[in-house]
């Protein structure tokens, strides 16, 4: 059973560039959610997709964003990058919102210069 | 506001030296308290769900316990291979999507 899938996972950018990072969750999960990782703040959450829709958003600004496909494939976009955007993004992925746990990917490690 | 505060930062033991982790949370209303474990590079590993007051799991050399305040992961004689940081998260019935995440435990076992 394959798990989650992010793509890419490595990424250098420079500032004030837009990026595009992809996941894929595991076959039948139909819930993806989006954390950012750093030293300095730990894991914090971005937003969860449920069928195409989001269903929360942390409190991150209006540059990060977000979507679900109908195969459940769901992508996050940083816009105008900043150099605190570095960070290591990390996908979630479950059957709904379940408290059995969620199955992260490796994650996008995104350095911006 | 949903809160998980862990300790200690790092934790060094040598090689079968049994301790434990703490996670303290403060949520409104608890669905479920999630233990992850994550090696560098790498994404977080689900461990354990916990979730009522006196529940306990465990999984080899490891042991969770929940009470209304906070959760222990008990460490039994660990082996080297156990080094990684212990993630713990809660989840809230008022916003179950959103899985708050505690800083870490980075756990270090010499041999």
């Amino acid at each position: 059973k394959a798990g989650v899938t992010q793509t890419p996972r490595y990424l250098i950018k420079t500032r004030g560039q837009q990026v595009t990072l992809s996941c894929s969750p595991i076959s039948g999960h139909r819930s993806v959610s989006w954390y950012q990782q750093t030293p300095g703040q730990g894991l914090q959450f971005l937003f969860e997709y449920f069928s195409e829709t989001q269903r929360n958003k942390g409190n991150f600004p209006g540059r990060f964003s977000g979507r679900q496909f109908s195969n459940s494939r769901s992508e996050m976009n940083v816009s105008t990058l900043e150099l605190g955007d570095s960070a290591l993004y990390l996908c979630a992925s479950s059957l709904a919102q379940q408290t059995s746990g969620y199955t992260f990917g490796s994650g996008t490690r995104l350095t911006v210069v | 506001e949903d809160q998980v505060t862990q300790s200690p930062e790092a934790l060094r033991l040598q090689e079968g030296e049994s301790s434990s982790l703490n996670c303290s949370y403060t949520v409104s209303g608890l669905r479920g308290l999630f233990w992850y474990r994550q090696d560098p590079g790498k994404g977080p590993e689900f461990l354990f769900t916990l979730y009522s007051a006196g529940e306990e799991k465990e999984k080899e050399r490891l042991k969770a316990t929940l009470t209304k305040k906070e959760s222990f992961l008990h460490i039994t004689a660990p082996k080297p291979e156990d080094s990684a940081t212990y993630l713990c998260a809660v989840q809230a019935y008022s916003s179950a999507s959103k899985i708050i995440f505690g800083s870490g435990t980075r756990l270090s076992i010499r041999p």
